[in-house]
């Protein structure tokens, strides 16, 4: 089992402000991280796959960032919407988990209009 | 649109009863996997399987079993059905380290 960390654990914000959340991993035998949304009743969706040190990757106002040697992500949010309520998880796979995602327990977020 | 299904959304079992829980996959991926989520505890890996007929161990494998006879088709099995055993039960399948996709989960009641 891989000690997959996240925080805050939870975090309630304004319409309108940017925010981030951190991912820390083991950085010994890394592989890929995962990050994913999971909106109250929906499946998780993932957000962005990422494998390189320095690797930066954007979808809309989401973009996150990847640090393999020193074991860390952050995930970004510009100008919370209410739509972006959710919890965001995290996961790393290393060369010996084979394909199996090692998930950390998430950060919940709630944006107020 | 890809898509994972599962069989049931809600099922409510008695102690002891044998449970199945299917997954179904319809992108020809290889990898497909079994999790729980509780509250507090994040999603936990029960079981996960390569290939057809191929089966690996997760991080919270007792008291489950899996079958993978078809590739497409990944089945969760509570040989005998625990109180502990109540949880959100969700599948997934990947292509290698690629993004999972997942069910829209089974939520299991165990009286």
């Amino acid at each position: 089992i891989l000690n997959v960390e996240q925080s805050p654990q939870s975090l309630h914000v304004q319409e309108g402000d940017s925010t981030n959340f951190t991912c820390s991993f083991p950085s010994s035998n890394f592989y890929a991280l995962h990050w994913y949304r999971w909106e109250t009743a929906k499946s998780p969706e993932a957000l962005f796959v990422m494998t390189l040190n320095g690797d930066e990757k954007k979808k809309g106002r989401i973009s996150a960032t990847l640090n393999t040697k020193e074991g860390y992500s952050y995930l970004y949010i510009k100008g919370s919407q209410p739509e972006d309520s959710a919890t965001y998880l995290c996961a790393c796979i290393n060369s010996n988990s084979g394909y199996a995602l090692n998930f950390g327990k998430g950060t919940s977020l709630l944006v107020t209009p | 649109d890809v898509k994972v299904t599962q069989s049931s959304r809600y099922l409510v079992k008695r102690t002891g009863e044998k449970v199945f829980l299917e997954c179904v996959q319809d992108m020809d991926h290889e990898n497909m996997f079994w999790y729980r989520q509780d509250p507090g505890l994040g999603l936990r890996l029960i079981y996960f399987s390569y290939d057809v007929k191929m089966k690996e161990k997760g991080d919270i494998p007792e008291g489950y079993s899996v079958s993978r006879e078809k590739k497409e088709r990944f089945s969760l099995i509570l040989e005998s059905a625990s109180t502990n055993q109540t949880s959100m039960y969700l599948c997934a399948s990947s292509f290698r380290v690629n993004e999972q996709f997942f069910g829209p989960g089974t939520r299991l009641t165990v009286l």
